[in-house]
């Protein structure tokens, strides 16, 4: 699986928009990006996936570039619920041998300002 | 989606002791994987737990320390073997029926003194 670099942590202001980067440069053709969050003492939530299209949930939007190298996740509305550690994660959709596990980076802290 | 629970949510115990995780999925699931997640860090994957068959662990990660079991498609445990305070960690079930979705359980917070 590619590797992702993102920064180590931001701070977003109540109600704005909260855009979390991640560089992926390395991706491969057949690699998804997914993102998924962290909320204190809790486990991982998933938020959103995309292989090179825009998406959007009711969660966020995920934005990637037209040569796949980064991607941004964008919080429209930033509460402070939304207070978490956000990991970037890249990998095939469909690796083989049924095996869908996750490898974690040391992903965003992300932390709303009321 | 799916909801995964965990027994017991957190527990302290003696060194050289074990403990056993239970991961309970409220539907039926393709995988199942157990991590752990040490103080202030990311989550490293232990092992896929494979239904009927012995799991698959990664590098790092033994049988002999870790014994997982999956009887069915909705549960698995994790034990900790002889445990030491290096063990002391959050462990962490997590269940997926595709491939991009996974569910995650809240944790075991194991402290080993």
């Amino acid at each position: 699986d590619a590797k992702t670099t993102q920064p180590p942590s931001m701070d977003c202001a109540e109600g704005r928009a909260a855009n979390l980067p991640c560089n992926h440069s390395t991706i491969s053709g057949n690699e998804y990006v997914y993102w998924y969050r962290q909320i204190h003492s809790q486990g991982p939530q998933y938020i959103i996936h995309g292989l090179k299209n825009n998406e959007t949930n009711e969660m966020a939007s995920l934005i990637i570039t037209e040569d796949r190298k980064s991607s941004t996740l964008i919080l429209p509305h930033a509460t402070l619920r939304d207070t978490a550690v956000y990991y970037c994660i890249v990998r095939v959709a469909h690796p083989g041998a049924g095996s869908y596990q996750l490898t974690f980076g040391k992903g965003t802290k992300l932390s709303v300002i009321p | 989606s799916a909801v995964i629970s965990q027994k017991p949510s957190r527990d302290i115990c003696q060194r050289g002791t074990s403990l056993t995780i239970q991961c309970q999925v409220d539907s039926q699931v393709t995988m199942m994987f157990w991590y752990r997640q040490q103080p202030g860090q990311s989550l490293t994957l232990i092992a896929t737990a494979n239904q009927g068959s012995e799991a698959t662990y990664e590098s790092g990660f033994v049988i002999d320390k870790f014994p997982i079991s999956r009887p069915n498609l909705t549960f698995s445990t994790l034990t900790v073997s002889n445990m030491s305070p290096e063990d002391s960690s959050i462990y962490l079930c997590s269940a997926g029926a595709r491939a991009y979705e996974q569910y995650f359980g809240p944790g075991t917070r194991l402290t080993v003194t």
